[in-house]
């Protein structure tokens, strides 16, 4: 059974800085994995996904990347922007006749103007 | 072009009534995805619907809960006689197709407080 678990739970950095959120799953067997953002009484935006054959994935200021040896992912925001503030999720899909996505219990992160 | 439709956003019962959650998935989609998200918790997989058709229920609760996707109109999440344990944030995402992990768009939630 997938689990995926996030560290930290919070994290509160000043504005600029650059800050990486970590991901890790138990079963390395994943069809891709995904990264989402979800602001407070709102649903949940899709920021990057991986697939199981690519390493990296880049949109803006923000750069997932996966390494499925390790069961680890990493999510990279540079400069950030008091505009991040959001908790992040990350959801890893196994495929291989499921339908669910595995989610982690996300990061809160607070961007300090 | 309107996203995932949640009603209502909230939601209070007393013990024991029942909750009808509705989903409108997006313009031209026929798949449907409940997550349930407890407090200080992931989101977890609850059921997958396509039209009239339940594909997977793995992570439904055995009683109480159901959820149909009829040919017309919502999907609704029915939970009967609702306990404390069922207050949560309810999210609904829909796909044009069998998603394979992608292809997802999130309603905005309904958050149920079981009073």
């Amino acid at each position: 059974k997938q689990e995926v678990t996030q560290i930290p739970a919070a994290l509160s950095v000043p504005e600029g800085e650059n800050l990486v959120l970590n991901c890790s799953f138990t079963d390395s067997a994943i069809y891709n994995l995904q990264w989402f953002r979800q602001d407070p009484g709102k649903g949940l935006t899709s920021l990057l996904l991986i697939q199981s054959s690519q390493r990296e994935q880049t949109s803006g200021r923000l750069n997932a990347s996966l390494d499925k040896s390790s069961g680890r992912s990493t999510l990279y925001i540079a400069a950030s922007q008091p505009g991040d503030s959001a908790t992040y999720l990350c959801a890893a899909y196994s495929g291989a006749g499921s339908y669910q996505l595995t989610f982690g219990k996300g990061t809160k992160l607070s961007v300090i103007p | 072009n309107a996203g995932v439709m949640q009603n209502p956003r909230h939601l209070v019962r007393r013990r024991g009534q029942e909750a009808r959650l509705r989903c409108s998935p997006m313009k031209g989609h026929s798949h449907v995805y409940w997550y349930r998200q407890l407090p200080e918790e992931g989101l977890k997989f609850m059921v997958y619907l396509q039209k009239e058709n339940i594909i997977d229920e793995s992570g439904m609760p055995k009683e109480r809960f159901s959820a149909e996707f009829p040919k017309e109109g919502p999907s609704i999440l029915r939970i009967q006689q609702v306990v404390r344990g069922d207050s949560a944030a309810y999210f609904c995402a829909s796909s044009a197709r069998a998603s394979r992990g992608d292809g997802y768009t999130f309603g905005s939630g309904t958050r149920l407080t079981v009073v």
